[in-house]
């Protein structure tokens, strides 16, 4: 079972540039998010979609952009990378039935750790 | 906003004895749903137990139970007979009943476990 499959595993970047953070689930999830994690403040929301074709902001945007052109595929896009931006990154999907996902919980990804000098 | 507290940072706990971890959370609804992970040394983000708001019997998995308190807006986390492997980062989690159903995550805290 490969789950919630996410790539790469460490990035670095300098400032100013771009990447994709690659996410992959084979559970037939509808939901899916990510999420960026960094010391003392836990797991913060930054987009989230209920299905193909939709997406959302969660808590902290700002830097990041996403798109859900299928049910399997939610990649995250840098657009110009910042120090702020240095966190390691999950992404992570449930089941959700037409947007509830009731007790279901969170499977995630490994995470991808990326410094941005 | 819902919001999730941990008010312990760090704990440690001797190996075979038991620990309890504090969280609490801030809502006006009353579907939610509440969960705990464990984050070991290899980041990966693990289940430990999950509390449905309208079930009143508090959860238990193996050595994990919970105490859920509704009206307090508490939901602890007992680890019974620790072992080394519990040794990790525990996140609190709350996750809304209405369309959409983010989670929100505690800030964490951080189990070690001495031998």
């Amino acid at each position: 079972n490969a789950g919630v499959t996410q790539t790469p595993k460490f990035q670095v970047l300098k400032t100013g540039q771009s990447m994709t953070l690659q996410c992959a689930q084979d559970m037939n999830h509808e939901y899916m998010s990510w999420y960026r994690q960094d010391p003392g403040m836990g797991l913060r929301l930054i987009h989230y979609s209920v299905g193909a074709g939709i997406t959302d902001q969660g808590e902290v945007p700002n830097g990041y952009n996403v798109s859900r052109s299928t049910t399997e595929d939610f990649p995250l896009r840098l657009l110009s990378a910042a120090p702020s931006q240095t966190s390691v990154y999950f992404c992570a999907s449930s089941y959700s039935d037409r947007g509830y996902s009731y007790n279901s919980p969170l499977h995630f990804g490994n995470g991808t750790r990326l410094t941005v000098t | 906003a819902q919001t999730v507290t941990q008010s312990q940072p760090e704990m440690s706990v001797q190996e075979a004895e038991t620990v309890t971890l504090s969280c609490t959370y801030d809502t006006s609804e009353s579907d939610y749903y509440l969960f705990w992970y464990k984050q070991p040394p290899s980041r990966q983000m693990i289940l430990v137990i999950r509390q449905e708001a309208y079930k009143q019997q508090n959860a238990t998995e193996n050595r994990f139970s919970v105490n859920f308190q509704k009206a307090a807006k508490s939901f602890s986390l007992k680890i019974s007979d620790s072992q080394l492997g519990d040794a990790a980062m525990y996140f609190c989690a709350y996750r809304s009943g209405n369309y959409g159903q983010n989670f929100v995550f505690g800030p964490g805290t951080r189990l070690s476990v001495l031998p």
